[in-house]
């Protein structure tokens, strides 16, 4: 089974400083890769999501970028944080080609709250 | 993308069942039902998914109607661990889309 890591649990950064939130997955190889965003009391909102290394599909336009190093290492940057990016960033896997019969796993998230 | 309708919320007593509902009238041949749980301050976790047929594993059973427009998940004893929003998605595996969460049903359960 896949088991994701993503690091850190909690971050406090300020207006303006850069952000790097890294997401490496176990237990499969070539999954698909997503990075969801849930505002304080609301939904998950998709923000990018990966079919392969190097390869990256933006859902809205923003303030981030995502990048794809290595089959199971999934990156979500920004180089100047606005107060409106605070949120619980989720990280997320499906096994393969991303088929239907098979579910999410996600990760335990990182809570970032921008000052 | 199908859409699903879940009721914004549910209160249920411990140790009582749940039926948690979903609508999907829209709902293709080749979608799958697939149901997810978040709770507080976690990521969202697999619960349960089927096709046709009514599913069942330790965690809850899968209802699924016949004509495939609506569903039930069942938690047969409602603990207070179960106390989470429940997300009902649909995804078409013939597409390989994402899935995309709706707001779900806020499971409340009462000691």
């Amino acid at each position: 089974s896949q088991t994701i890591h993503q690091w850190p649990a909690t971050l406090v950064q300020p207006v303006g400083s850069p952000l790097s939130l890294e997401c490496t997955v176990e237990g499969t190889s070539n999954p698909n890769l997503y990075w969801y965003r849930q505002a304080a009391g609301r939904g998950l909102q998709l923000l990018f999501y990966s079919v392969g290394i190097g390869q990256i599909s933006s859902e809205v336009p923003q303030n981030l970028s995502a990048s794809r190093p290595q089959d199971r290492q999934f990156i979500l940057s920004s180089k100047k944080l606005l107060l409106s990016d605070s949120g619980f960033y989720l990280c997320a896997s499906i096994p393969g080609q991303g088929l239907s019969n098979y579910g999410y796993t996600f990760g335990s998230g990182t809570r970032l709250t921008v000052v | 993308d199908a859409k699903t309708t879940q009721p914004n919320s549910m209160e249920s007593n411990e140790e009582e069942p749940v039926h948690l509902p979903c609508n999907h009238s829209t709902i293709s041949g080749t979608d799958y039902i697939h149901w997810y749980r978040q709770l507080p301050s976690q990521g969202p976790e697999y619960v349960i998914h089927g096709l046709t047929s009514n599913v069942n594993n330790r965690m809850a059973s899968l209802a699924i109607a016949e004509d495939r427009k609506s569903s039930t998940l069942i938690l047969h004893r409602a603990t207070l661990r179960d106390a989470a929003v429940y997300y009902c998605i649909l995804r078409d595996d013939n597409y390989g889309q994402n899935f995309v969460f709706g707001p779900g049903t806020r499971l409340s359960v009462l000691p």
